[in-house]
């Protein structure tokens, strides 16, 4: 069975900070998808990346990036210089081949100005 | 990805009655689903929204209580019925063009509140 696990339920920090949301997951599968989300206050989702199984490549994009590390099973998720617009609900998910995805229950991020 | 838009995004509701919420997309998509959110929890899918046939429900969502309709590759919609207060969540619509790799996008979500 796929799990994710985000144990940060709420953080804040201080504008131009940097943070890092954690996420761990469980699957029995060797070929499966990772997929980080945010959710502002209006409430939609909105994809912010996908990772298969077999890259490991850590990822940037902008102020993001992503460190996907198969032998912890986390793909951690750190803003650089945080800015207020960033702050968000933040979900982790996971997809085994052909199955929906399983979602954590989410990091909130308050970012100060 | 595409435009996905809900109808209502938001609405409030008596204790007893059903609402439908309608989710346009402005491409055809693959798959569609719906999920829910309550309060301060995570997503979980109600069902995915199958075109032209009955809809696959996730164990613990059953047809009577949220059935769901299909009819092209664009529309779908879900009917949250005999609503009580703890169906108070915000109902999502999701899409995807790819049966395997799972990933999906969202509408804007219809947030509901059941008095």
């Amino acid at each position: 069975a796929q799990k994710v696990t985000q144990a940060q339920t709420e953080i804040s920090v201080v504008e131009k900070e940097d943070v890092t949301l954690d996420c761990v997951y469980e699957t029995r599968d060797t070929t499966y998808y990772l997929f980080w989300y945010k959710q502002p206050p209006s409430g939609e989702l909105v994809f912010l990346i996908r990772r298969n199984s077999f890259d490991e490549q850590n990822e940037i994009s902008g102020r993001y990036s992503w460190n996907f590390q198969k032998s912890t099973s986390s793909f951690n998720f750190t803003i650089t210089a945080s800015q207020v617009v960033d702050s968000a609900v933040y979900f982790c998910a996971l997809s085994e081949l052909s199955r929906q995805l399983t979602f954590g229950s989410g990091t909130q991020l308050t970012v100060l100005p | 990805s595409a435009v996905i838009s809900q109808k209502p995004s938001r609405d409030i509701c008596q204790r007893g009655t059903s609402l439908t919420i309608q989710c346009q997309v402005d491409s055809q998509v693959t798959m569609m689903f719906w999920y829910r959110q309550q309060p301060g929890q995570s997503l979980t899918l109600i069902a995915t929204a199958n075109q032209g046939s009955e809809a696959t429900y996730e164990s613990g969502f059953v047809i009577d209580k949220f059935p769901i309709s299909r009819p092209n590759l664009t529309f779908s919609t879900l009917t949250v019925s005999n609503m009580s207060p703890e169906d108070s969540s915000i109902y999502l619509c999701s899409v995807s063009w790819d049966r395997g790799r799972g990933e999906l996008f969202f509408g804007e979500g219809s947030r509901l509140t059941v008095l």
